[in-house]
């Protein structure tokens, strides 16, 4: 079955220092799209970030990613952590091919940025 | 537009119990998922429907689990005889069929003690 890994349970990260957040998977899926989730404390994991295209670089709030399929890797990367991105993000995959369905998601890590 | 609502936000059980979790998905989307969040995992899809057909229900722990959405709008989760191991947030999604975003709700917190 497919799967998706987020090594680090819990990253600490000094206020305006860079952000990567790793993401690696595994799947039979031929056609897949990726996300990135970012639950804040006590709200509704919402989207961050999505992308389906091999090599290309998706952005939002800051955040970037860009699948690597050679690699089987989606990381998140921000350039200099804010205290509001604080949040428990989870990498999540799913089949292109079923539109929105069985969406697998990482077990979480948790971001904490410090002052 | 409005989001996702679930109700209750929180419930605490004694094992044996049961209990339903309501969820109101975003209007005009067709597809309905309900998600366990153990406490420090990611969410864990139990069914999904489309409409108000089940999709795939192979992911629910056990028959004390069921949902259903009759009307193809609002569903409803069910837990009966709950146990310990049931303690999770209890997470309602939805999305257009043809798209690839989910959109969740708060969710329903459960402990069982």
């Amino acid at each position: 079955g497919d799967s998706v890994t987020q090594t680090e349970g819990l990253v600490t990260v000094t206020e305006g220092l860079p952000v990567k957040l790793n993401c690696t998977y595994q799947t039979t899926y031929l056609t897949i799209a990726f996300f990135w989730y970012v639950q804040y404390l006590n709200e509704a994991p919402q989207v961050l970030l999505r992308s389906s295209t091999d090599n290309k670089r998706t952005e939002h709030q800051g955040f970037h990613a860009t699948l690597h399929k050679s690699s089987s890797s989606f990381h998140l990367q921000k350039s200099s952590a804010q205290l509001s991105d604080s949040a428990l993000y989870y990498c999540a995959l799913s089949d292109l091919a079923g539109g929105a369905d069985r969406l697998t998601f990482g077990k979480g890590t948790q971001l904490i940025i410090q002052p | 537009e409005a989001g996702v609502t679930q109700s209750p936000r929180y419930a605490v059980l004694q094992e044996g119990q049961a209990v339903s979790f309501w969820c109101d998905p975003i209007s005009g989307h067709d597809t309905l998922y309900w998600y366990q969040q153990p406490r420090d995992q990611g969410p864990q899809l139990l069914v999904y429907f489309r409409d108000e057909a089940v999709i795939d229900n192979s992911q629910l722990p056990s028959d004390r689990f069921s949902a259903v959405r009759p009307k193809g709008t609002n569903s409803t989760l069910k837990i009966q005889s709950a146990k310990q191991g049931d303690t999770a947030t209890y997470l309602c999604a939805s999305s257009f069929s043809s798209g690839n975003t989910l959109y969740f709700g708060e969710g329903s917190r459960l402990i069982v003690v």
